[in-house]
């Protein structure tokens, strides 16, 4: 089975932009979609974007995904930082197995 | 508004089997889009799928966990459920329920989790 890649930790200061990145380690980051998890300290997690690059209803338009086939990686940017985006961000794809990321720990500082 | 909500025993000895049901509220589990799953963390670490079934009871499993893993399902309650057999310290985590989204194998929504220590 394959595995997805992310940096451990990421951070940036409030009302700047910030890209999460999540590498597939074999097979086409484009043959399977790809999911991002938001999950607080001490909560459940929630989706911010679903298909590579939708977003469920509730999820500000400052959260946005995309996939690159140069680097068989996926990408989640924030623009516009907020505090309260400060989480851990899991991307999640499959094939015949359902694969997390490791996650990345966001500071917004 | 579907939600799920884990439940079991907190504390599991090492050997022993470890063992959670997941209601689901809000819509009928009988769903043909669906299938329902488990996903775990240990404590302070990420994310670990640990396997997912349908209605009728097809099951997909995590290969790394297959060996000690069942997870069944009662239509009659809308609920279905977690086996973990021979439980070691490593087994810890909290254990969270979703609907498993098919095709795109997507988690969504999630219960609030339940923390399942292995001690003896």
């Amino acid at each position: 089975n394959f595995m997805l890649t992310q940096p451990h930790s990421v951070s940036e200061s409030p009302g700047k932009t910030v890209t999460i990145s999540c590498t597939r380690s074999s097979g086409s980051i484009a043959s399977n979609f790809v999911q991002w998890y938001q999950q607080r300290p001490g909560s459940s997690p929630t989706t911010v974007i679903y298909e590579n690059y939708q977003r469920p209803s509730g999820v500000p338009d400052r959260f946005s995904g995309s996939i690159d086939g140069s680097s068989n990686s996926a990408s989640l940017t924030i623009s516009g930082l907020k505090t309260e985006d400060e989480a851990d961000y899991y991307c999640q794809s499959y094939d015949s197995s359902r694969v997390f990321g490791g996650g990345t720990k966001l500071t917004v500082l | 508004q579907l939600q799920l909500q884990e439940s079991g025993p907190g504390l599991v000895k090492p050997s022993e089997t470890l063992s959670l049901t997941c209601t689901v509220s809000g819509d009928s589990i009988s769903s043909s889009s669906y299938y329902w799953a488990w996903v775990r963390q240990p404590p302070g670490k990420g994310l670990e799928w640990i396997g997912s079934i349908d209605y009728s009871g097809s099951t997909d499993y995590n290969p790394s966990l297959k060996s000690r893993v069942s997870i069944s399902v009662d239509k009659s309650r809308n609920q279905f459920s977690l086996k973990l057999s021979s439980v070691t310290a490593a087994d810890t985590a909290v254990y969270y329920c979703a609907r498993d989204y098919v095709p795109i194998n997507w988690f969504d929504p999630w219960g609030q989790g339940t923390l399942v220590t292995v001690s003896s």
